[in-house]
């Protein structure tokens, strides 16, 4: 069974400080995807980012990147030098074969609280 | 581009009442999902369609819920009669077929409050 595990259920920062936020995954399946979903206090969900499981490699965005590992089955999440703005709710989320792709489960979310 | 479109972003009803929640897909997009997002639960799967078929209910808690999709840009989700618990936000979001798992594109959701 698919489960996705976001142990930090709130982090506090201060703006310019950098911040990972962790997301462990399980699965049976040898091809799945990883998302990630940002909801900012206004409430809407954002999708972030999409790595299918054959792609190990990390990924820039701008102040985000992205830290896939299969050997620790995690997908770990890096806001650099945080801003305001990127206090919300963010979450991991994972699909895998078995389901089609189309079923996303979630994990719990960790609140991220950057303040000035 | 139009994004997913819910409505009403707000509801308060009184318990026993029908409650009607409502979704339009971005355009092009042929699957359909509706979510719940409670603080206990987080977010749930409650039904997903595709090419306006319903797939996969098994998320569905009860019998008192029912979707619907006539065409490939309406969905509506029912409640009847509808129960304090089923308090929650509820997401639509859409998404398209492509390889692999495509990116699902939510809502701002429906804040359902029953009292």
């Amino acid at each position: 069974a698919q489960k996705v595990t976001q142990a930090q259920t709130e982090i506090s920062v201060v703006e310019k400080e950098d911040v990972t936020l962790d997301c462990v995954y399980e699965t049976r399946d040898t091809t799945y995807y990883l998302f990630w979903y940002k909801q900012p206090p206004s409430g809407e969900l954002v999708f972030l980012i999409r790595r299918n499981s054959f792609d190990e490699q990390n990924e820039i965005s701008g102040r985000y990147s992205w830290n896939f590992q299969k050997s620790t089955s995690s997908f770990n999440f890096t806001i650099t030098a945080s801003q305001v703005v990127d206090s919300a709710v963010y979450f991991c989320a994972l699909s895998e074969a078995g389901t089609g792709f189309q079923k996303l489960v979630f994990g719990t979310g960790t609140r991220l609280l950057v303040s000035p | 581009d139009a994004g997913v479109i819910q409505s009403p972003r707000h509801e308060v009803t009184e318990m026993g009442q029908e409650v009607t929640l409502r979704c339009k897909p971005i355009s092009g997009h042929d699957y359909l999902f509706w979510y719940r997002q409670t603080m206990m639960r987080g977010l749930e799967l409650l039904i997903y369609f595709n090419n306006n078929v319903p797939i996969d209910d098994s998320g569905m808690p009860e019998d008192r819920f029912s979707a619907k999709m006539p065409n490939a840009s309406f969905s509506t989700l029912k409640i009847q009669p509808s129960e304090p618990r089923d308090s929650a936000v509820y997401f639509c979001a859409s998404s398209q077929t492509g390889t692999g798992s495509q990116p699902q594109h939510f809502g701002d959701g429906t804040r359902l409050s029953i009292l």
